[in-house]
Protein backbone atom coordinates (compact mmCIF):
# COMPACT_ATOMS: atom_id res chain seq x y z
CA UNK A 1 0.00 0.00 0.00
CA UNK A 2 0.58 3.65 -0.71
CA UNK A 3 1.48 6.53 2.01
CA UNK A 4 2.42 10.18 1.93
CA UNK A 5 3.53 11.74 5.11
CA UNK A 6 3.99 15.50 5.39
CA UNK A 7 6.33 16.32 8.35
CA UNK A 8 5.56 19.97 9.38
CA UNK A 9 1.53 21.27 9.08
CA UNK A 10 2.77 24.61 9.06
CA UNK A 11 5.92 26.70 7.98
CA UNK A 12 6.55 29.91 7.97
CA UNK A 13 10.00 31.77 6.28
CA UNK A 14 10.70 35.49 5.61
CA UNK A 15 10.83 36.55 2.47
CA UNK A 16 14.10 35.78 0.64
CA UNK A 17 15.09 32.52 2.70
CA UNK A 18 15.20 29.23 1.95
CA UNK A 19 11.92 27.16 1.19
CA UNK A 20 12.12 23.49 2.31
CA UNK A 21 9.17 21.20 2.73
CA UNK A 22 9.11 17.75 3.64
CA UNK A 23 7.31 14.78 2.17
CA UNK A 24 8.42 11.00 2.93
CA UNK A 25 6.39 8.44 1.15
CA UNK A 26 6.25 4.32 0.90
CA UNK A 27 5.37 2.59 -1.91
CA UNK A 28 5.56 -0.94 -2.89
CA UNK A 29 6.27 -0.67 -6.27
CA UNK A 30 8.34 2.04 -7.78
CA UNK A 31 6.66 5.30 -6.60
CA UNK A 32 5.46 8.35 -8.95
CA UNK A 33 5.05 11.24 -6.73
CA UNK A 34 3.89 14.47 -7.21
CA UNK A 35 3.65 18.31 -5.53
CA UNK A 36 1.04 20.13 -5.78
CA UNK A 37 0.02 23.90 -4.24
CA UNK A 38 -2.94 25.04 -3.63
CA UNK A 39 -3.98 28.63 -3.34
CA UNK A 40 -6.33 30.08 -1.20
CA UNK A 41 -10.15 29.44 -2.45
CA UNK A 42 -8.36 27.71 -5.50
CA UNK A 43 -8.04 23.84 -6.41
CA UNK A 44 -4.66 22.26 -6.30
CA UNK A 45 -2.11 23.32 -9.35
CA UNK A 46 0.37 20.38 -10.03
CA UNK A 47 4.30 22.21 -9.42
CA UNK A 48 5.99 18.88 -10.31
CA UNK A 49 5.61 15.40 -10.45
CA UNK A 50 9.18 12.74 -10.31
CA UNK A 51 8.20 9.37 -13.12
CA UNK A 52 11.65 8.09 -13.85
CA UNK A 53 14.61 9.59 -15.00
CA UNK A 54 16.99 12.52 -13.43
CA UNK A 55 15.91 12.66 -9.76
CA UNK A 56 15.81 16.15 -9.03
CA UNK A 57 12.72 17.82 -10.96
CA UNK A 58 12.30 21.25 -11.54
CA UNK A 59 9.03 22.58 -11.84
CA UNK A 60 7.08 26.09 -12.32
CA UNK A 61 7.62 28.91 -9.75
CA UNK A 62 11.37 28.00 -9.30
CA UNK A 63 10.22 24.98 -6.97
CA UNK A 64 12.41 21.86 -7.09
CA UNK A 65 12.69 17.87 -5.42
CA UNK A 66 14.64 15.57 -5.18
CA UNK A 67 14.36 12.02 -4.77
CA UNK A 68 15.95 10.03 -2.72
CA UNK A 69 15.08 6.30 -2.89
CA UNK A 70 17.71 5.56 -0.18
CA UNK A 71 15.64 8.08 2.41
CA UNK A 72 12.11 7.43 0.88
CA UNK A 73 12.04 11.52 0.24
CA UNK A 74 10.40 13.45 -2.29
CA UNK A 75 11.37 17.10 -0.06
CA UNK A 76 10.26 20.36 -2.05
CA UNK A 77 12.70 23.42 -1.90
CA UNK A 78 12.81 26.61 -3.22
CA UNK A 79 16.03 28.99 -3.02
CA UNK A 80 14.14 32.03 -2.15
CA UNK A 81 10.54 32.68 -1.06
CA UNK A 82 8.53 35.27 -2.21
CA UNK A 83 5.23 36.77 -0.68
CA UNK A 84 3.08 35.25 -3.82
CA UNK A 85 4.47 31.41 -2.33
CA UNK A 86 2.13 31.34 0.39
CA UNK A 87 -0.05 28.72 0.16
CA UNK A 88 -0.94 25.43 0.78
CA UNK A 89 1.54 22.00 -0.76
CA UNK A 90 0.66 18.61 -1.06
CA UNK A 91 2.95 15.68 -1.51
CA UNK A 92 0.89 12.66 -3.42
CA UNK A 93 1.97 9.59 -4.29
CA UNK A 94 0.58 7.46 -7.56
CA UNK A 95 -1.36 4.25 -5.50
CA UNK A 96 0.32 1.67 -8.37
CA UNK A 97 2.21 1.61 -11.62
CA UNK A 98 -1.01 1.19 -13.67
CA UNK A 99 -3.71 2.84 -11.37
CA UNK A 100 -5.12 6.32 -11.71
CA UNK A 101 -5.42 6.83 -8.24
CA UNK A 102 -3.47 9.18 -6.22
CA UNK A 103 -2.78 9.64 -2.45
CA UNK A 104 -2.49 12.71 -0.79
CA UNK A 105 -0.37 13.91 1.76
CA UNK A 106 -2.76 16.15 4.71
CA UNK A 107 -0.48 19.17 3.24
CA UNK A 108 1.79 21.82 4.23
CA UNK A 109 0.81 25.42 4.93
CA UNK A 110 3.44 27.77 4.00
CA UNK A 111 3.68 31.32 5.60
CA UNK A 112 6.08 33.84 4.62
CA UNK A 113 6.85 36.75 6.72
CA UNK A 114 8.12 40.25 5.43
CA UNK B 1 -10.37 26.99 -21.88
CA UNK B 2 -12.41 27.19 -18.84
CA UNK B 3 -10.94 23.61 -17.86
CA UNK B 4 -12.81 22.08 -15.10
CA UNK B 5 -15.67 23.97 -13.86
CA UNK B 6 -17.51 23.09 -10.83
CA UNK B 7 -21.29 24.36 -9.72
CA UNK B 8 -22.01 25.35 -7.31
CA UNK B 9 -19.07 27.19 -5.54
CA UNK B 10 -21.32 26.75 -2.57
CA UNK B 11 -24.02 25.31 -0.58
CA UNK B 12 -25.99 24.66 2.65
CA UNK B 13 -27.99 21.56 3.68
CA UNK B 14 -29.96 20.67 6.24
CA UNK B 15 -29.47 16.83 7.37
CA UNK B 16 -31.24 14.67 5.43
CA UNK B 17 -31.56 16.86 2.15
CA UNK B 18 -30.29 15.74 -1.27
CA UNK B 19 -28.36 17.42 -4.01
CA UNK B 20 -25.95 16.96 -7.05
CA UNK B 21 -22.75 18.36 -7.57
CA UNK B 22 -21.78 18.97 -11.38
CA UNK B 23 -18.55 18.96 -12.49
CA UNK B 24 -17.65 19.56 -16.73
CA UNK B 25 -14.14 19.42 -18.25
CA UNK B 26 -13.42 20.64 -21.85
CA UNK B 27 -10.24 19.34 -22.32
CA UNK B 28 -11.69 15.94 -23.63
CA UNK B 29 -9.95 14.25 -20.77
CA UNK B 30 -10.98 10.40 -20.56
CA UNK B 31 -10.92 10.37 -16.35
CA UNK B 32 -12.68 12.38 -13.98
CA UNK B 33 -12.59 12.29 -10.14
CA UNK B 34 -14.12 13.46 -7.00
CA UNK B 35 -12.15 13.90 -3.99
CA UNK B 36 -13.18 15.69 -0.84
CA UNK B 37 -10.49 18.29 1.53
CA UNK B 38 -11.10 18.14 4.93
CA UNK B 39 -8.72 20.14 7.35
CA UNK B 40 -5.65 18.37 8.19
CA UNK B 41 -6.72 15.17 6.08
CA UNK B 42 -5.28 16.66 2.71
CA UNK B 43 -7.36 15.02 -0.32
CA UNK B 44 -9.07 12.02 -0.38
CA UNK B 45 -10.87 10.18 -3.65
CA UNK B 46 -14.43 9.59 -3.15
CA UNK B 47 -15.41 8.26 -6.48
CA UNK B 48 -13.35 8.26 -9.72
CA UNK B 49 -14.37 7.79 -13.64
CA UNK B 50 -11.39 5.60 -15.77
CA UNK B 51 -13.77 6.16 -19.20
CA UNK B 52 -16.81 7.17 -20.18
CA UNK B 53 -19.37 4.48 -19.26
CA UNK B 54 -17.47 3.24 -16.29
CA UNK B 55 -17.27 4.02 -12.36
CA UNK B 56 -15.37 3.07 -9.54
CA UNK B 57 -14.88 4.02 -5.75
CA UNK B 58 -12.42 5.50 -4.17
CA UNK B 59 -11.00 5.79 -0.51
CA UNK B 60 -14.38 7.05 1.20
CA UNK B 61 -17.44 6.64 -1.23
CA UNK B 62 -19.98 5.82 1.48
CA UNK B 63 -23.08 8.16 1.45
CA UNK B 64 -22.14 9.81 -2.48
CA UNK B 65 -23.28 8.14 -5.67
CA UNK B 66 -21.91 9.29 -9.07
CA UNK B 67 -23.12 9.67 -13.04
CA UNK B 68 -20.61 9.85 -15.24
CA UNK B 69 -23.06 11.53 -17.61
CA UNK B 70 -20.80 11.50 -20.53
CA UNK B 71 -17.13 12.17 -21.52
CA UNK B 72 -17.01 15.81 -20.15
CA UNK B 73 -19.73 15.64 -17.16
CA UNK B 74 -19.17 13.95 -13.92
CA UNK B 75 -21.54 14.33 -11.02
CA UNK B 76 -21.37 13.58 -7.65
CA UNK B 77 -24.73 13.07 -5.56
CA UNK B 78 -25.45 13.21 -2.02
CA UNK B 79 -28.80 10.95 -1.29
CA UNK B 80 -29.08 12.33 2.50
CA UNK B 81 -26.81 14.91 3.81
CA UNK B 82 -25.20 14.25 6.97
CA UNK B 83 -22.83 16.76 8.54
CA UNK B 84 -19.82 14.61 8.51
CA UNK B 85 -20.47 15.63 5.00
CA UNK B 86 -18.98 18.80 5.35
CA UNK B 87 -16.20 19.46 3.19
CA UNK B 88 -15.09 21.18 0.28
CA UNK B 89 -15.37 18.89 -2.64
CA UNK B 90 -12.91 18.78 -5.77
CA UNK B 91 -13.59 17.60 -9.12
CA UNK B 92 -10.65 16.63 -11.43
CA UNK B 93 -9.78 15.20 -14.73
CA UNK B 94 -6.64 13.61 -16.54
CA UNK B 95 -5.93 12.02 -19.66
CA UNK B 96 -5.81 8.90 -18.03
CA UNK B 97 -3.77 7.57 -21.15
CA UNK B 98 0.45 7.22 -20.40
CA UNK B 99 1.32 6.86 -16.81
CA UNK B 100 4.06 9.22 -17.20
CA UNK B 101 2.14 11.85 -18.77
CA UNK B 102 -0.75 11.48 -16.88
CA UNK B 103 -1.67 14.67 -14.37
CA UNK B 104 -4.90 15.71 -12.99
CA UNK B 105 -6.48 19.15 -12.78
CA UNK B 106 -8.74 20.43 -10.90
CA UNK B 107 -11.40 22.51 -10.43
CA UNK B 108 -12.30 25.13 -7.92
CA UNK B 109 -14.01 23.29 -5.36
CA UNK B 110 -17.76 23.26 -3.81
CA UNK B 111 -17.57 24.32 -0.23
CA UNK B 112 -20.33 21.90 1.63
CA UNK B 113 -22.07 22.84 5.03
CA UNK B 114 -24.42 20.33 6.48
CA UNK B 115 -26.34 22.14 9.32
Amino acid sequence: AQSVTQLGSHVSVSEGALVLLRCNYSSSVPPYLFWYVQYPNQGLQLLLKYTTGATLVKGINGFEAEFKKSETSFHLTKPSAHMSDAAEYFCAVRAGSSASKIIFGSGTRLSIRP
Amino acid sequence: NAGVTQTPKFQVLKTGQSMTLQCAQDMNHNSMYWYRQDPGMGLRLIYYSASEGTTDKGEVPNGYNVSRLNKREFSLRLESAAPSQTSVYFCASSTGQGILTDTQYFGPGTRLTVL
